[in-house]
């Protein structure tokens, strides 16, 4: 069955610094996502991605995260300066029209 | 306002014994409601969902929920519980192919 795979599964960086978080959709999926889990907490939406545009966003996804699709394959969440409060598992989805998402394994981001 | 309510935090079965996790949302529209299981470190694998039609929902691991409108409920049940169900289930509540709004999530532990 096609996954959705994200990499790398944990990163760590120092306050300030960039990260792009990497993710491969399913192939024929349309439609893509990212959200996040803060430790022990609830997973949030940050952003839709739809015809190499933004959908919809969140409160969450300022001025500091953008996304990407640069190839016809992969889909990247970038946090420009990093915050401690970004430390967060990071999960990418893909559906296609009207269907449930499906999720990749996430990445665990710890910012230091 | 759309939310998600999961009123049982935490949820401990002895193995073999039936299960119920609640579910309550609030959202506008028709909502399309799903359930996914994260087990440690892993991902969010969907278990079931509803988009319409029969009310009763059959998913992977012998897992089923109930649409109940009048309630705004979704709960999801299991007649039997195995030591590998345990995991923290989420419901969800989105439509369309946009943003899911999450619960808060029931860690389920069982009892051997």
């Amino acid at each position: 069955e096609p996954e959705v795979t994200q990499t790398p599964s944990h990163q760590v960086t120092q306050m300030g610094q960039e990260v792009i978080l990497r993710c491969v959709p399913i192939s024929n999926h349309l439609y893509f996502y990212w959200y996040r889990q803060i430790l022990g907490q609830k997973v949030e939406f940050l952003v839709s991605f739809y015809n190499n545009e933004i959908s919809e966003k969140s409160e969450i996804f300022d001025d500091q995260f953008s996304v990407e699709r640069p190839d016809g394959s992969n889909f990247t969440l970038k946090i420009r300066s990093t915050k401690l409060e970004d430390s967060a598992m990071y999960f990418c989805a893909s559906s296609v029209s009207n269907s449930p998402l499906h999720f990749g394994n996430g990445t665990r981001l710890t910012v230091t | 306002a759309q939310s998600v309510t999961q009123p049982d935090i935490h949820i401990t079965v002895s193995e073999g014994a039936s299960l119920e996790l609640r579910c309550n949302y609030s959202y506008g529209a028709t909502p399309y409601l799903f359930w996914y299981v994260q087990s440690p470190g892993q991902g969010l694998q969907l278990l079931l969902k509803y988009f319409s039609g029969d009310t009763l929902v059959q998913g992977i691991k012998g897992f089923e929920a109930e649409f109940k409108r009048s309630q705004s409920s979704f709960n999801l049940r299991k007649p039997s519980v195995h030591w590998s169900d345990a995991a923290e289930y989420f419901c969800a509540v989105g439509s369309g192919t946009y943003k899911y709004i999450f619960g808060t999530g029931t860690r389920l532990k069982v009892l051997a």
